[in-house]
């Protein structure tokens, strides 16, 4: 089937204004994982859903950062009064409940100018 | 705090060679440890996991040792080719319940022919 999709693939915002990223999971995954990535450097665990409940959101950064994910599968991403400090590629993954594989997402290339 | 590092942070070989991707971690209490492939622009693939309990897993030209008392994973590439080139990632979940993954920096990996 189809895997982890994510959009749009590529939005540029100026400062201070509101983003939204979205998260299509593989039908079927319970949990949903949200990381930033900067350039040269790993993904950094932001949020993790399972089912429609944040179940760990210890890697938001500050609270101009929230995620949704009200029926259990397409997840959003929101940003408030974005910085350039934002500026990443955010990632979102998924994972059934019997593996401990998790699938990731092309991505979302976020520049804030 | 778990902290995971790569070395080398960049390789370039030649085809053909065998190669050496080193990961250290330090906080030994850990789930699994996943090898991750990722492509300029893509998301991440995951190549091999390894559960704790574990010492080693294989695919194909690939294999992935788990050394946990010491911190240490090793991901052997064996008779690379122009299409290994990308970036290398491992990555760390801790136990006791935590579902997120710690990743390291990675290490970006051309060969060329």
């Amino acid at each position: 089937g189809a895997g982890v999709s994510q959009t749009p693939s590529n939005k540029v915002t100026e400062k201070g204004k509101y983003v939204e990223l979205r998260c299509d999971p593989i039908s079927g995954h319970t949990a949903l994982y949200w990381y930033r990535q900067s350039l040269g450097q790993g993904p950094e665990f932001l949020i993790y859903f399972q089912g429609t409940g944040a179940a760990d959101d210890s890697g938001l950064p500050n609270d101009r950062f929230f995620a949704v994910r009200p029926e259990g599968s397409v997840s959003t991403l929101k940003i408030q009064r974005t910085e350039r400090g934002d500026s990443a590629v955010y990632l979102c993954a998924s994972r059934s409940g019997s593996t401990d594989t998790q699938y990731f997402g092309p991505g979302t290339r976020l520049t804030v100018l | 705090k778990q902290e995971v590092t790569q070395i080398p942070a960049a390789l370039s070989v030649p085809e053909g060679e065998n190669l050496v991707l080193n990961c250290s971690f330090t906080d030994s209490a850990i789930y699994n440890l996943q090898w991750f492939r990722q492509d300029p622009g893509k998301g991440l693939t995951s190549l091999l996991l390894i559960q704790s309990s574990q010492r080693e897993q294989t695919s194909g030209r690939l294999n992935a040792s788990l050394d946990k008392s010491s911190g240490r994973s090793t991901l052997y590439i064996a008779a690379s080719q122009p299409g290994d080139s990308a970036t290398y990632l491992c990555a760390v979940k801790a136990s006791g319940g935590y579902n997120k993954l710690i990743f390291g920096a990675g290490t970006r990996l051309a060969v060329h022919p």
